[in-house]
């Protein structure tokens, strides 16, 4: 069964420094897809980043790029240039094959705090 | 905009009520999801429905039912509510099927029912 990792239950950084949020996972599948999605303080899920099982170069999006290490099952999310406005949860997320129904599962979250 | 809406923000009910979380998305999404979030323990599955009158259980459907009678709306259901149901339920959509394939289907979320069980 697929399985989502996040071991890092809190993170603090200073603002306009860089932070790795890690992300592991567990699949026998060849097939998937990663995602993350930043949840701040009022619950609202948003959409950051997206890397796909066969994309050979890490996705990069503003801000944010997901370090993808397909030998080590590790999709971690990178964000430079912190602002305060990144405080946050952020979730680890994998999408199983589609040929398995495409479910979507979670990791335990992180939660970011960027201090002034 | 793709807009997913879930019919309560906050919601109390008794223990042993049936309860009823509804939601609704406007963009044809053939794959909707029910998630419960608890501190510490992030997102889980309890249903997921990849197309209408279709479901598939996800990691925690112990209490739980759902139904999908039309392709925009998925109901959860607690047949009978206890403490331990107390939770924020999230529900996603998301393009699926073969139109999908190869494509960045990220989910879009409702904003949460908080469930209070009392």
């Amino acid at each position: 069964a697929q399985k989502i990792t996040q071991t890092q239950p809190g993170m603090f950084v200073q603002e306009k420094e860089a932070v790795t949020l890690d992300c592991t996972y567990d699949t026998s599948d060849q097939s998937y897809g990663l995602f993350w999605y930043k949840q701040p303080s009022s619950g609202e899920m948003i959409f950051l980043i997206y890397q796909g099982s066969y994309d050979e170069q890490n996705a990069t999006e503003g801000r944010y790029s997901l370090n993808f290490q397909k030998a080590r099952k590790s999709a971690n999310l990178v964000i430079s240039a912190s602002q305060l406005g990144d405080s946050a949860m952020y979730f680890c997320a994998m999408r199983e094959p589609y040929n398995q129904g495409g479910k979507l599962i979670f990791g335990q979250g992180t939660e970011l705090s960027v201090k002034p | 905009d793709v807009k997913v809406t879930q019919s309560s923000r906050y919601l109390v009910k008794r223990t042993g009520e049936k309860v009823f979380l509804e939601c609704v998305q406007d963009m044809d999404h053939e794959n909707m999801f029910w998630y419960r979030q608890d501190p510490g323990l992030g997102l889980r599955l309890i249903y997921f429905s990849y197309d209408v009158k279709m479901k598939e259980k996800g990691d925690i459907p112990e209490g739980y039912s759902v139904s999908r009678e039309k392709k925009e709306r998925f109901s959860l259901i607690l047949e009978s509510a206890s403490t331990n149901q107390t939770s924020m339920y999230l529900c996603a959509s998301r393009i699926g099927g073969q139109g999908a394939l190869g494509m960045n289907t990220e989910a879009f979320f409702g904003q949460g029912t908080r469930l209070t069980v009392v």
